[in-house]
């Protein structure tokens, strides 16, 4: 079975400061992991994705994600923050099923 | 270009009631996917179907009935609504083994 944790239900961060919103997964098989972004009253976007290949991936609006398959880790970082990034950031996995496992997310406030 | 639709946005209605919501991709992708995010904003799926045979089938009351009449619509009926049903509802789609793309949700809410 999977299974991914978000420790950080919240991370309250200033404007242009860095961010590192963490994710570990649990998996006995191979994992496709992803980060999706739901803005408030919004549906989820894909952020970004590690489906094999370079195992740092990086968003068109800054956000990158590294995938260390020794740690089960797959954390989100921007190294300076907007006011809109604030959001929800949902981390998942998925293996050998198309089923999605998501972590129970974690909002993203930035303040001025 | 909305690559997957819901109808309709918002939904209220009272316990008992039989609603449907529907879902269209405009991508040609074969497979389609329920989600449920409840109030605490945790999501989990619910069905998956793919080129209109469902796939996977998760624990969910049998009041909830998806019916995918072609690989680009995936709809789902839920018979004598609860409280509990109470959520916002998901719909998603992928080519096979694919990234997901999600619709704008409905939310509903049962009085």
């Amino acid at each position: 079975a999977q299974s991914v944790t978000q420790l950080d239900s919240q991370v309250p961060v200033f404007e242009e400061a860095p961010v590192e919103l963490r994710c570990n997964y649990s998996s006995s098989v191979s994992v496709y992991l992803f980060w999706y972004v739901q803005y408030p009253n919004q549906g989820l976007q894909l952020l970004l994705k590690y489906l094999s290949g370079s195992t740092l991936v990086e968003s068109i609006n800054g956000f990158e994600a590294e995938f260390n398959k020794s740690q089960t880790s797959f954390h989100l970082r921007k190294p300076s923050v907007h006011i809109s990034d604030t959001a929800e950031y949902f981390c998942a996995v998925s293996g050998n099923t198309d089923k999605l496992i998501f972590g129970t997310g974690t909002r993203l406030q930035v303040f001025p | 270009d909305t690559a997957v639709s819901q109808t309709p946005k918002y939904l209220v209605t009272q316990m008992g009631n039989d609603k449907s919501i529907k879902c269209e991709q405009n991508l040609g992708h074969d497979t389609m996917y329920w989600y449920k995010q409840d109030s605490k904003k945790f999501l989990k799926i619910m069905f998956s179907y793919n080129n209109k045979e469902l796939i996977i089938n998760e624990t969910v009351p049998n009041r909830f009935s998806p019916k995918s009449p072609d690989k680009a619509h995936l709809n789902l009926h839920i018979n004598s609504l609860e409280l509990g049903d109470s959520a916002v509802y998901f719909c998603a789609s992928s080519p096979t083994g694919e990234t997901q793309y999600f619709g704008p949700g409905t939310r509903l809410l049962v009085l």
